[in-house]
């Protein structure tokens, strides 16, 4: 049964760098992408980006400027770095395994295991 | 970019009876497409993905179907823990870039 652990500072001022860390337990991690996603409060869900073992990344491209993931293999853990914080960046963020199933050969892509969620506020 | 649209809004229901959800692509999306659920205070859970096929421990209740451009979420006699919010989602391949619905919100009637 994978389990997906996440921790990090839950309350920044604006401008400062948003960080978490994200532990996957008890399944491969090497086999996958890990996805970062975000939820601002009452609203609906906004994906960050992923990355898998190798550290290979893939953003939004609306947070591309201040997005930084890194992956630990040995530790089996994967962090997010969001750089330059506002209110708009207060948020439960979610770290998920991404799954794939292949279709008439083309891959369509989802996220089956999703951590706990950690809340960040942002204030001034 | 394909923008994912649910609706309704929100959906009331009676207990017992059957819930369909919609969430239409800009464009065709093929079979890829995902449902979740999400209830108050909890991360999204994996319902649906490619469309029709249901996530690991997803009860027969829950019924996914469409392709291209139109997809549904059928739940039929629905019971009090089926009441929550619900998000479609695509996984665009270039560039890579996945893309929530804005949720479709399904309360008791």
């Amino acid at each position: 049964q994978v389990q997906l652990q996440q921790w990090g500072a839950g309350l920044l001022k604006t401008s400062e760098t948003l960080s978490l860390t994200c532990a996957v337990y008890g399944g491969s991690f090497s086999n996958y992408y890990w996805s970062w996603i975000r939820q601002p409060p009452g609203k609906g869900l906004e994906w960050i980006g992923e990355i898998n073992s190798s550290g290979r990344t893939n953003y939004n491209p609306s947070l591309k400027s201040r997005v930084t993931t890194s992956v630990d293999t040995p530790k089996n853990q994967i962090s997010l770095k969001l750089s330059s914080v506002t209110a708009a960046d207060t948020a439960v963020y979610y770290c998920a395994r991404v799954g794939v199933a292949y279709y008439h050969g083309s891959g369509s892509y989802y996220m089956d295991v999703w951590g706990r969620g950690t809340t960040v506020t942002v204030s001034s | 970019e394909i923008v994912m649209t649910q609706s309704p809004a929100t959906l009331s229901v009676s207990p017992g009876e059957r819930a369909t959800l919609s969430c239409r692509a800009s464009q065709s999306v093929s079979s890829n497409l995902a449902w979740y659920q999400q209830k108050p205070g909890q991360a999204p859970r994996l319902l649906i993905y490619g469309a029709s096929t249901r996530a690991t421990g997803i009860p027969v209740k829950f019924i996914g179907s469409g392709s291209g451009t139109e997809f549904t979420l059928t739940i039929s006699s629905l019971q009090s823990e089926d009441f929550a919010v619900y998000y479609c989602q695509h996984y665009n391949n270039w560039p890579p870039m996945y893309t929530f619905g804005q949720g479709t919100k399904l309360e008791i009637k």
